[in-house]
Order: C-alpha cells, then sequence, then structure tokens
C-alpha cells in the first residue's frame, strides 16, 4: 500500500517571503500522480498543483512550484511571495496511474501560517 | 455547474441513531469517493464507486454502508453512529482519464454524542 509523510505539522513565513513544505511517499508503482491540496478554514478541498510521475519538468502554477525528486520519492510544495491568503492546511496527496484506481492517499497535512 | 454537493452540511446525532450523508455531481463523473477527515489524519477513504452499480470498501469502512444510487447519486449511510464516527465527511467525484484529479464537495460535519 502507498504512504505519504508530511514530517511538518506546522510552518510559519513571513509575509512575502519563500516557504517549502514537505512530503514524501511510498509506492512500488511507476505510474502514479502527485497533488497538493489546500484545505483554508472554510474546509473546502482546493487543488493547488499536480505533478505526472512519468514527467522529468517540475510542475509550477504562478506562486506554486514542486521540486519533485523520483528516486527519492521526494515532492516538496515552494510558494513565494507569500500571501495572508495563503494561510490554510496543506495536504500532499498520492494517486495510482492505474485505469479505475483513482483513490486518493493523502499525508497528515501541515498547517501554514503567514505573519503580516 | 454546481460541482459536489453534499447535504447536511452540520448534523448532531446520538449514539445509535442513524442518518445518511447525501452527495450528488453534476459533471458526468464516472467515480465517487467517500472520505473522513479527522484531526491529525488526514482524509482517509470510507468506500468508493467505480462506477455506477460497484462499490469498495476503503481504508475505514467499518460503521458505514454506501449506495450508488445513479451516476450523479453516492450516499453514505450510518446504521447506529457512535461517538467514534465524529467527523468532517468529504464526498469526491472524478471523470477517470487519466490527469483527472478528484473534485471535492463542501464537507458535512458530524458530531456524535
Amino acid at each position: 500500500a502507498q504512504t505519504v509523510t508530511q514530517s511538518q505539522p506546522e510552518m510559519s513565513v513571513q509575509e512575502a517571503e519563500t516557504v517549502t513544505l514537505s512530503c514524501t511517499y511510498d509506492t512500488s508503482e511507476s505510474d502514479y500522480y502527485l497533488f497538493w491540496y489546500k484545505q483554508p478554514p472554510s474546509r473546502q478541498m482546493i487543488l493547488v498543483i499536480r505533478q505526472e510521475a512519468y514527467k522529468q519538468q517540475n510542475a509550477t502554477e504562478n506562486r506554486f512550484s514542486v521540486n519533485f525528486q523520483k528516486a527519492a520519492k521526494s515532492f516538496s510544495l515552494k510558494i513565494s511571495d507569500s500571501q495572508l491568503g495563503d494561510a490554510a492546511m496543506y495536504f500532499c496527496a498520492y494517486r495510482s496511474g492505474d485505469f479505475g484506481n483513482e483513490k486518493l492517499t493523502f499525508g497528515t497535512g501541515t498547517r501554514l501560517t503567514i505573519i503580516p | 455547474n454546481a460541482g459536489v454537493t453534499q447535504t447536511p452540511k452540520f448534523q448532531v446525532l446520538k449514539t445509535g441513531q442513524s442518518m445518511t450523508l447525501q452527495c450528488a455531481q453534476d459533471m458526468n463523473h464516472n467515480s465517487m469517493y467517500w472520505y473522513r477527515q479527522d484531526p491529525g489524519m488526514g482524509l482517509r477513504l470510507i468506500y468508493y464507486s467505480a462506477s455506477e452499480g460497484t462499490t469498495d470498501k476503503g481504508e475505514v469502512p467499518n460503521g458505514y454502508n454506501v449506495s450508488r444510487l445513479n451516476k450523479r447519486e453516492f450516499s453514505l449511510r450510518l446504521e447506529s453512529a457512535a461517538p467514534s464516527q465524529t467527523s468532517v465527511y468529504f464526498c469526491a467525484s472524478i471523470r477517470t482519464s487519466g490527469k483527472e484529479t478528484q473534485y471535492f464537495g463542501p464537507g458535512t460535519r458530524l458530531l456524535v454524542l
């Protein structure tokens, strides 16, 4: 079974600075997807960024980027120019690439605080 | 499009009572999922339905039953609620086309006394 580990329960960063959230995973599969979800106080799960394992290039979405190290099974999220609206819980998630097996395995989350 | 909707938003139950959480999606997605979220635990899969007419157990299925009523609707039933089922419940759906990710509903907060 796949596992996802987020070793930082809480992180804080000054507004406008850069922060990196860590995630490691364990799998024997070669085809899979990785995601970062944001959960603000409203509890809505919002997709931040996705990475396909077969792609070597790291995904980026505006101020959000990932550092995907497939051999090390590491998938960190970098948030640049942090804004107050970035304050939330962040979850790393794994999804198999097998058709019909799209269930997600989540890490335990990192609570990000933005310091004004 | 409303996306994924869940009812109710919040519910208080007494131990032993039963209830059904409703989920519907209007995106013509094939697969639907129920997760629960507990403090410090992330989201854990309860049950899922890969297609209309099929259901499978996830990581934490005990105490729950599900029904995939049609392609749009996937309900979660607690037959005899226990305090350990106090949690936030999320429904999600996906089209099943490779790169897709899951779309989540807004969640149902359940308190069992």
